[in-house]
């Protein structure tokens, strides 16, 4: 099973960009056998999806945030990341990233998470 | 978008005993259905998809059922690390995923 790790500034302020990154360990990002994804989980709450980025680039975003939400791959060191632009304290949450594993041509459940990480926005 | 709702918010337990947690949701999702176990500074583990499918490595004593609107996840007999916060998971209308609000397993 993939090994998933965030890193990223902890502390942003409002206004500015959320800037994380994901590596990937035991486990190709460009194999094509998983989206990598995004998902967010504010403090007593659910978790929410943010989007999802596939092994060629191809993305798609949660609606409620697609405005301010970029995903990109970065192949050559095995990893994705988020960009989250005008931020403000809703944006306080502990950010994980996730894969989905694709079965059939579809794909739903995520199967393996990282740690999280706490980013919190305040000025 | 897909609402999911559990029940209840918390429930207490002793070990040993059976735990039923229940999750709603606001449309069919057909069986497109996936649960979740959380403990405090940890990422979400996968149980159960397809409604009823167990993950790789999950124990049998882990169970879920339904499909429509209505699921449910059994956990007989409960062991001490199985206490934490339990989440459902639609994926029918996966645009976008959505994730119920969680229920406490507690002591």
């Amino acid at each position: 099973q993939v090994q998933l790790q965030e890193s990223g500034p902890r502390l942003v302020k409002p206004s500015q960009t959320l800037s994380l990154t994901c590596t990937v360990s035991s486990g190709s990002i460009a194999s094509g056998t998983s989206y990598w994804t995004w998902v967010r989980q504010p403090a007593g709450k659910g978790p929410v999806w943010i989007g999802r980025i596939s092994a060629i680039g191809s993305t798609t975003y949660n609606p409620s945030l697609q405005s301010r939400v970029t995903l990109s791959l970065d192949t050559s060191n095995n990893q994705f990341s988020l960009k989250l632009t005008s931020v403000t304290a809703a944006d306080t949450a502990v950010y994980y990233c996730a894969t989905l594993p694709i079965q059939d041509g579809t794909a739903g459940w995520f199967d393996s998470w990282g740690q999280g990480t706490l980013v919190t926005v305040s000025a | 978008e897909i609402v999911m709702t559990q029940s209840p918010a918390t429930l207490s337990v002793s070990p040993g005993e059976r735990a039923t947690l229940s999750c709603r949701a606001s449309q069919s999702v057909s069986s497109n259905l996936a649960w979740y176990q959380q403990k405090p500074g940890q990422g979400p583990r996968l149980l159960i998809y397809g409604a009823s499918t167990r993950a790789t490595g999950i124990p049998a004593r882990f169970s879920g059922s339904g499909s429509g609107t209505e699921f449910t996840l059994i956990i007989s007999s409960l062991q001490s690390e199985d206490f934490a916060v339990y989440y459902c998971q639609q994926y029918n209308n996966w645009l976008p995923y959505t994730f119920g609000q969680g229920t406490k397993l507690e002591i």
